[in-house]
C-alpha cells in the first residue's frame, strides 16, 4: 500500500501570499488530519476532516481552511501568508473513526515565507 | 495550550545501554501514543497505550502510563544508532476524532 504522499515538498513564497498543500491519504483512510510543527511551538494540530467534513479545529487564525474530497484527498490553504507562518506542515491518516488508532504521516510540506 | 512536556528535551547515550524518557500531559485522555521522527521527516507510530492500562510492550519498547499522575514513560532497551531520532508523546486531549496534542519531544542522540 502507498503511503501518504504530500505535495508539494518544498515551497517558498512571500508575505501576503496564499499557499496550497495537498495531502493524499493511504487507500480507505477517511481520517485526514493537519499538523504544523515550528521550533518554537512544536506540533501543532490544525484541523481534522473525516467523510468530507471537518470534524474538529485548532486553534488557529481563519486564514488556515482546508477542505477533503469525496476520494478523501485533502488541501489545505493559507493565506495573506506571514513570516511566522514558515513551518513544516505535515498531514496524517488514519483508519480510524475515532482516536483509537494511530496515526500516518507523510514526509511534510516544508514551507518558508520571506 | 493542551500540548504535554517531555523530559529530557535531549538525551544522549551509548550504542547498546537504554533510553528513558518522559512525557507529562494536561487533560483527561482515551489514550497516549509515542510517535518516533527522523531529522525534518514525517512521524512514524511506535506504540497506542489506552486509559486503563498501564504498561505495553513492543519489541524493544516499553510503555508505562500512570493517568493519576498525567505521565508516561517511553523505555527503549539495548539502543541502536539507528534510535538516533526525536521521540514524541501524543494524548487525544479526552476528544473523539483524530485530534491529537503532541508534546515538545524528546531528542535522542545513541553513539556508536
Amino acid at each position: 500500500k502507498a503511503g501518504v504522499t504530500q505535495t508539494p515538498r518544498y515551497l517558498i513564497k512571500t508575505r501576503g501570499q496564499q499557499v496550497t498543500l495537498s495531502c493524499s491519504p493511504i487507500s480507505g483512510h477517511r481520517s485526514v488530519s493537519w499538523y504544523q510543527q515550528t521550533p518554537g511551538q512544536g506540533l501543532q494540530f490544525l484541523f481534522e476532516y473525516f467523510s468530507e467534513t471537518q470534524r474538529n479545529k485548532g486553534n488557529f487564525p481563519g486564514r488556515f481552511s482546508g477542505r477533503q474530497f469525496s476520494n478523501s484527498r485533502s488541501e489545505m490553504n493559507v493565506s495573506t501568508l506571514e513570516l511566522g507562518d514558515s513551518a513544516l506542515y505535515l498531514c496524517a491518516s488514519s483508519p480510524a473513526v475515532a482516536g483509537t488508532g494511530e496515526l500516518f504521516f507523510g514526509e511534510g510540506s516544508r514551507l518558508t515565507v520571506l | 495550550s493542551q500540548q504535554g512536556e517531555e523530559d529530557p528535551q535531549a538525551l544522549s547515550i551509548q550504542e547498546g545501554e537504554n533510553a528513558t524518557m518522559n512525557c507529562s500531559y494536561k487533560t483527561s485522555i482515551n489514550n497516549l501514543q509515542w510517535y518516533r521522527q527522523n531529522s525534518g521527516r514525517g512521524l512514524v507510530h511506535l506504540i497506542l497505550i489506552r486509559s486503563n492500562e498501564r504498561e505495553k510492550h513492543s519489541g524493544r519498547l516499553r510503555v508505562t502510563l500512570d493517568t493519576s499522575k498525567k505521565s508516561s514513560s517511553l523505555l527503549i532497551t539495548a539502543s541502536r544508532a539507528a534510535d538516533t531520532a526525536s521521540y514524541f508523546c501524543a494524548t487525544d486531549g479526552g476528544y473523539t476524532g483524530n485530534q491529537f496534542y503532541f508534546g515538545t519531544g524528546t531528542s535522542l542522540t545513541v553513539i556508536p
